[in-house]
């Protein structure tokens, strides 16, 4: 089956400082991967995707992702964070043709 | 986003109501989707339409059914309202470029449902 998991709740940092945001997936085939925010009282925005190609895929924001085969792994990640940052992640998987497996979330919160 | 929009924002029903939450799109994309968001659940899907005429059902569609009204319009109905299906549910678009693998989706904004 597949699947995406994110072993964090909540992820807390300093403003200023580097944010990872964990994700890591399974599947049968080659994956797709994606990054999503939600803001309070807002929809889901698309940050990046990983197609093919190169591992470190940057995205919007200042945010980049790097693909990690071997780990099977997908983490989010921003050289500095913005309290402005803080929000929900989502990271998702492609499978099929039309189905994305989102993973639970994980709380981000920058404290100034 | 302005591009997809759901309507109405909140609603607050009664069990045995029927409910219809609307979702519209000015993107012009072939694909839609109603998702349903639960706190430590993430976005589950409920049902997909890849134009007017296919609509599909998703992992969780017992209890709600669609309309595909229009390439712009994707109504999701909850026939009788039940206590556990209380959630922020969300429609989304994707325009199709590569048979839908790695499409990007575009999120409307939700709508927040509670059953009493």
């Amino acid at each position: 089956a597949q699947s995406v998991a994110q072993p964090e709740d909540q992820v807390n940092v300093a403003e200023g400082n580097p944010l990872t945001v964990k994700c890591t997936y399974s599947v049968s085939g080659n994956p797709y991967l994606f990054w999503y925010v939600q803001y309070p009282n807002r929809g889901l925005q698309f940050l990046l995707k990983y197609i093919t190609g190169d591992n470190l895929v940057k995205g919007s924001y200042g945010f980049e992702a790097e693909f990690n085969k071997s780990q099977t792994s997908f983490h989010l990640k921003k050289p500095s964070a913005l309290v402005s940052d803080s929000a929900l992640y989502f990271c998702a998987v492609s499978s099929g043709t039309y189905k994305y497996i989102f993973g639970t979330g994980t709380r981000l919160k920058v404290l100034a | 986003d302005a591009d997809v929009t759901q309507t109405p924002r909140n609603r607050i029903t009664k069990t045995g109501k029927r409910i219809m939450l609307e979702c519209s799109q000015t993107k012009g994309h072939d694909r839609m989707y109603w998702y349903r968001q639960d706190p430590g659940l993430g976005l589950r899907l409920i049902y997909y339409s890849f134009d007017v005429k296919d609509i599909n059902k998703g992992e969780i569609s017992d209890g709600y059914s669609v309309s595909r009204q229009a390439q712009a319009k994707f109504s999701l109905s909850l026939e009788s309202a039940i206590p556990n299906q209380t959630a922020l549910y969300f429609c989304a678009t994707s325009e199709d470029r590569t048979g839908g693998l790695t499409d990007t989706q575009y999120f409307g904004p939700g709508t927040r449902l509670t059953v009493l």
